[in-house]
C-alpha cells in the first residue's frame, strides 16, 4: 500500500512569508506526527494528532501550527518565516499513538 | 525529561568490518527503545526495536540489546556493506504512548568498498 506522502518535497520562501506543508498518512492510520530535522538540532518533535485532536505539542513558538482533517490528512503551517526555520520537515503516521511510526520523505524548506 | 545520547559521527568503515554505534538513554520507568535508519534522500525507517529489559531487537543483520542496568541500546552488525551507508537514529518512547518519540542526534555511517 502507499506510504506516507508529503507535499511539496522542496520549497523556497523568503523571511516573513508563511508556508503550509501537507501530509497524507498511510491508509487506515489515524495518528500523524510532525518533526523538524536540522543538522544542528537533529530531530525535534513538533506535534502529534490523533482523530483530529492534538495529543502532544513540542516546544516550538506559536508561529508553528497544525491540524488534522477527518480523513486523517494533516497540514502544518509556519507563519512569519525566519532563516532558522530552514529544515527538513518530516511527517510520520501510525495506526494508533503507540504504534510504529512510518515516515514520509519530508518537505525541505529553505528560507532566504 | 527523557533523552537519548548517541556517539557522534561520522563513522567510516571498510566493507565487512564490525559496526558498533553506542546509544544511552535517560528516562523514567521502562521506555521502549528503537533504532531508525535514514538512507540518503529518504525518510526514516524503523530498523529494530525492544520493549523490555534484556530484549534483543534484530533486523537485516543488525542487533541491539536493551540493557536496563547500563541504560544502553547499542547497535551492532558483524559485517557491514556499502549499502548500509546511512544515518542511524536511536530513539525512545513511553510504551503507554503518552509522550512522543525522542530521538538522538543521529550517527552517519559511511562504508567504503
Amino acid at each position: 500500500k502507499a506510504g506516507v506522502t508529503q507535499t511539496p518535497r522542496y520549497l523556497i520562501k523568503t523571511r516573513g512569508q508563511q508556508v503550509t506543508l501537507s501530509c497524507s498518512p498511510i491508509s487506515g492510520h489515524r495518528s500523524v506526527s510532525w518533526y523538524q530535522q536540522t543538522p544542528g538540532q537533529g530531530l525535534q518533535f513538533l506535534f502529534e494528532y490523533f482523530s483530529e485532536t492534538q495529543r502532544n505539542k513540542g516546544n516550538f513558538p506559536g508561529r508553528f501550527s497544525g491540524r488534522q482533517f477527518s480523513n486523517s490528512r494533516s497540514e502544518m503551517n509556519v507563519s512569519t518565516l525566519e532563516l532558522g526555520d530552514s529544515a527538513l520537515y518530516l511527517c510520520a503516521s501510525s495506526l494508533e499513538p503507540v504504534g510504529e511510526l512510518f515516515f514520509g520523505e519530508g518537505s525541505r524548506l529553505t528560507v532566504l | 525529561g527523557d533523552s537519548v545520547t548517541q556517539m557522534e559521527g561520522p563513522v567510516t568503515l571498510s566493507e565487512e568490518a564490525f559496526l558498533t554505534i553506542n546509544c544511552t538513554y535517560t528516562a523514567t520507568g521502562y521506555p521502549s527503545l528503537f533504532w531508525y535508519v535514514q538512507y540518503p534522500g529518504e525518510g526514516l525507517q524503523l530498523l529494530l526495536k525492544a520493549t523490555k529489559a534484556d530484549d534483543k531487537g534484530s533486523n537485516k543483520g543488525f542487533e541491539a540489546t536493551y540493557r536496563k542496568e547500563t541504560t544502553s541500546f547499542h547497535l551492532e552488525k558483524g559485517s557491514v556493506q556499502v549499502s548500509d551507508s546511512a544515518v542511524y537514529f536511536c530513539a525512545l518512547t513511553d510504551p503507554r504512548g503518552n509522550t512522543p518519540l525522542v530521538f538522538g542526534k543521529g550517527t552517519r555511517l559511511s562504508v567504503i568498498a
